[in-house]
């Protein structure tokens, strides 16, 4: 049974602040690790797609690294906005590609005005 | 145009009955996939299907089975609907390859059995 730790669980953050979460995943077996952003009755939007130990990516305000020796990933934002508020995923993909991923259960991000 | 989108968004039926939710992507994707939410929010994979290659997730009940008449659709039967599987299930696609592999999700379709 694969396991994907996020912590924390949910986050308070006042705007403007900047922020970072974890997420803890198998380190055998890697194939890739997913980061999504999540709203309430919307469907998961796709952040990043990370696949290279040592990997950081870039979005705008939001970015996130990759250790897949030990088995973490970050997700940091810079600066946080009201609209950051929202459901942070992390999934990881193990096998060959076609694999499904197995997700964490989410840091739910609340940002104060 | 929606990119995987999922008929219907909304499904109440009695228990016992089978029912079918259907999947369709139109991102030229190779490989599809449908998640479980269950009643904590947390989303589970059940299959993903890829060029007739099907992989199943052990912990799904066999009542449930995916059918793909074609690489765009990728359709979930039920049968027998018991209480316990009311939940949201949504379908996603991608392509298979290192890099290029992000999922894209559908709406939804909340499920609920009687």
């Amino acid at each position: 049974i694969l396991n994907v730790e996020q912590s924390p669980q949910s986050l308070h953050v006042q705007e403007g602040d900047s922020t970072n979460f974890t997420c803890g995943f198998p380190s055998s077996n890697f194939y890739a690790l997913h980061w999504y952003r999540w709203e309430t009755a919307k469907s998961p939007e796709a952040l990043f797609v990370m696949t290279l130990n040592g990997d950081e990516k870039k979005k705008g305000r939001i970015s996130a690294t990759l250790n897949t020796k030990e088995g973490y990933s970050y997700l940091y934002i810079k600066g946080s906005q009201p609209e950051d508020s929202a459901t942070y995923l992390c999934a990881f993909q193990a096998g060959g590609g076609a694999d499904g991923l197995t997700f964490g259960k989410g840091t739910h991000l609340i940002i104060q005005p | 145009d929606t990119a995987v989108s999922q008929t219907p968004k909304y499904l109440v039926t009695q228990m016992g009955n089978d029912k079918s939710i259907k999947c369709e992507q139109n991102l030229g994707h190779d490989t599809m996939y449908w998640y479980k939410q269950d009643s904590k929010k947390f989303l589970k994979i059940m299959f993903s299907y890829n060029n007739k290659e099907l992989i199943i997730n052990e912990t799904v009940p066999n009542r449930f089975s995916p059918k793909s008449p074609d690489k765009a659709h990728l359709n979930l039967h039920i049968n027998s609907l018991e209480l316990g599987d009311s939940a949201v299930y949504f379908c996603a696609s991608s392509y298979r390859g290192q890099g290029k592999n992000i999922q894209y999700f559908g709406a939804g379709t909340r499920l609920s059995v009687l």
